[in-house]
């Protein structure tokens, strides 16, 4: 069965930055864009950006530009979220999210969360 | 970027009741829509897509409609799982923005 383990929680200083592991498991891995979304204590859900199957292109939300950094590794089947000059607002719980396949871009299966907090 | 707008913010209703859920894209994105049930503490579980499509495993209870720029989350026959915060997605290009929630309570 499908599945995406991510990583453990992170406490991160302002300025810092935080990398959040995805693995996947139990498809093929190539064969899906992957994506991050992010939801703030008792806020609602927050697309980040987009990885395509082969992970040559990526797409950041504007919000993002400039400190956000998705990647994968097709020989452990994870993707990666990097977030940098990290500030309080960016205390989150971060999802990784798969799609369904072609032309099936909504969020099929997602990992369990990691939350991500930053504080001095 | 497209705007999806949900109302209501939050809803209160009882066992058995049915309940409707707007949700307005700021242009047209066919039905290129999902609708997701998330549970506190829980990651999103995605209940509907193509915005009338219902994903294997989840109760017919569950419909959707609408394309365009309006779409429809329908709840019959309410149950106390039921509660819980329910977001709507346009996936129609990036940005893949979703709805501001809607939280259920069951009564």
């Amino acid at each position: 069965q499908v599945q995406l383990v991510q990583s453990g929680a992170e406490v991160k200083k302002p300025g810092a930055s935080v990398k959040v592991s995805c693995k996947a498991s139990g498809y093929t891995f190539t064969s899906y864009y992957m994506y991050w979304v992010r939801q703030a204590p008792k806020q609602g859900l927050e697309w980040l950006g987009a990885i395509n199957p082969g992970g040559v292109n990526t797409y950041y939300a504007q919000n993002f530009q400039g400190r956000l950094t998705m990647t994968r590794d097709t020989s452990t089947s994870t993707v990666y979220m990097e977030l940098s000059s990290l500030r309080s607002e960016d205390t989150a719980v971060y999802f990784c999210a798969r799609d369904g396949g072609d032309y099936a871009s909504y969020f099929e299966y997602w990992g369990q969360g990691t939350l991500v907090t930053v504080s001095s | 970027d497209i705007q999806m707008t949900q109302s209501p913010s939050t809803l209160s209703a009882s066992v058995g009741d049915g309940v409707t859920i707007t949700c307005r894209a700021s242009q047209t994105i066919s039905s290129w829509l999902a609708w997701y049930q998330q549970k506190p503490g829980k990651a999103p579980k995605l209940l509907i897509y193509k915005a009338s499509t219902l994903e294997s495993g989840v109760p017919s209870r569950f419909s959707g409609s609408g394309s365009g720029t309006e779409f429809t989350l329908t709840i019959r026959s309410l149950q106390p799982d039921d509660s819980a915060t329910y977001y709507c997605q346009h996936y129609n290009n990036y940005p893949y923005t979703f709805g501001q929630g809607t939280k259920l309570e069951i009564k």
